[in-house]
């Protein structure tokens, strides 16, 4: 069975350039986050969706970042514009999740490596 | 968010066992405790999940007290591949009730012959 898919695996971009990065979550995960992983540090979620609803967005600046789950499946998270600091490594990961839940074994992806020049 | 406390290093030899403690205090009812390992340039990959007192699975145990309010991940024999870096995790699966998800800043478990 495939794993978590993400694309592009590297991102080269100048400052105040869009970019935006690639999920497909294995199959029939229902939940799928978005982290941000700066070096030295934990992956930082930026949102959760459940199915095709965003439950937890409260920590994605959503002046600059946005994303979509359609269907419930793929996830397309956006920068723009980007700014140096938004260098990184973006992960995706996904899991399903039972109700009531049975605890939550999430699934990640290589991750895309983000370079803001 | 459930802030967790993990000691940043730790070093050990090849078959020995190693246990690698986290601190959450303000743990809720609905959460989880999950431990990660991360290799360089991949993402984390779960090792093991608990509610309470003591999980095992054929790669590590996981140790609960009673109260929940620290938790030890515990690796027998380490070989140099489990040189890694090792994140616990609390927080609730679903919205409505407990901690959100939240990954420490790591243990950086460094294995010698």
């Amino acid at each position: 069975e495939a794993g978590v898919v993400q694309s592009p695996r590297y991102k080269i971009i100048e400052k105040k350039q869009p970019v935006a990065f690639w999920c497909n979550p294995i199959s029939g995960h229902n939940t799928l986050y978005w982290y941000l992983q700066n070096l030295g540090q934990g992956p930082e979620l930026l949102i959760r969706y459940e199915n095709e609803e965003a439950v937890d967005d409260s920590q994605l600046p959503k002046d600059r970042f946005s994303a979509e789950r359609l269907k419930g499946v793929d996830s397309t998270l956006k920068i723009q514009p980007a700014e140096l600091g938004d260098s990184a490594v973006y992960l995706c990961a996904s899991s399903f999740v039972a109700n009531p839940p049975q605890g939550n074994e999430q699934f990640f992806g290589p991750g895309t490596r983000l370079t803001v020049l | 968010l459930a802030k967790t406390t993990q000691p940043i290093s730790m070093d050990s030899y090849e078959g020995q066992e190693v246990n690698i403690t986290c601190s959450h205090n303000n743990i809720a009812t609905n959460d989880y405790i999950t431990w990660y390992q991360q290799f360089p340039s991949q993402g984390p990959r779960f090792i093991i999940q608990g509610y309470k007192t003591k999980v095992t699975n054929e790669v590590a145990s996981l140790f609960i007290p009673a109260d929940r309010k620290s938790s030890t991940l515990s690796l027998p024999r380490v070989s140099l591949s489990d040189t890694a870096v090792y994140y616990c995790l609390v927080g609730a699966s679903l919205t409505g009730g407990g901690n959100k998800l939240t990954f420490g800043t790591g243990t950086q478990l460094k294995v010698e012959l």
